[in-house]
């Protein structure tokens, strides 16, 4: 079956500018999470949809905000784009809290991330 | 908080030499323990995993053991190919009641295997 699917995989932006990624998780996962990955940083957990709802946040600014739609699919903005915005945003899909005693031990599929520069 | 520290990279080595990867974690509870590997120009997969102490999670030729008193889960192989090069991260995830199933992860380390 199709795995994670991001879009765009690439993309400039300047500083100030607003974008919006999407992510389409594997068919009849409900869980979506996104990632921050950065040099420096490294992976940093963004947020967390499940079943359209927000179920978990990581320790962003406002700036950053993400939804996720009926279908699961996600999408996740940032506004007033900074330099530090840089970075590979990672989506994750996956069937925690759906199976009995899966609990949190299932494994995340990533998507190949989206590659955003801001100038 | 949680946490995930391992070995700073990058690791070279040239193939079929003996590989491992420290990673000590810290966490309040009894977290369930991963490695993900990212191949270049690709997204994060999970390589192995173990979800109570003295588990061993193997896969490929890769394993590591969840030792709790040590509170590590170093990565180990015995014979590296050059197909193995690549970004290992660990991870943990800890189960905090409700619905709260985040990773946690380390900073990654490269690995670079020659010929």
């Amino acid at each position: 079956k199709a795995g994670v699917t991001q879009t765009p995989r690439y993309l400039i932006k300047t500083r100030g500018q607003q974008v919006t990624l999407s992510c389409s998780p594997i068919s009849g996962h409900r869980s979506v999470s996104w990632y921050q990955q950065t040099p420096g940083q490294g992976l940093q957990f963004l947020f967390e949809y499940f079943s359209e709802t927000q179920r978990n946040k990581g320790n962003f600014p406002g700036r950053f905000s993400g939804r996720q739609f009926s279908n699961s699919r996600s999408e996740m903005n940032v506004s007033t784009l900074e330099l530090g915005d840089s970075a590979l945003y990672l989506c994750a899909s996956s069937l925690r809290g759906e199976i009995a005693g899966l609990g949190n031990t299932g494994e995340l599929f990533f998507g190949e991330g989206s590659r955003l520069t801001v100038l | 908080g949680d946490s995930v520290t391992q070995m700073e990279g990058p690791v070279t080595l040239s193939e079929e030499a003996f590989l491992t990867i420290n990673c000590t974690y810290t966490a309040t509870g009894y977290p369930s323990l991963f490695w993900y590997v990212q191949y270049p120009g690709e997204g994060l997969q999970l390589l192995l995993k173990a979800t109570k102490a003295d588990d061993k999670g193997s896969n490929k030729g890769f394993e590591a053991t969840y030792r709790k008193e040590t509170t590590s889960f170093h990565l180990e192989k015995g014979s590296v190919q050059v197909s193995d090069s690549a970004v290992y991260f660990c991870a943990l995830s800890e189960y905090r009641g409700g619905s709260n199933y985040k990773l946690t992860f380390g900073k990654g380390t490269l690995l670079t295997v020659n010929p």
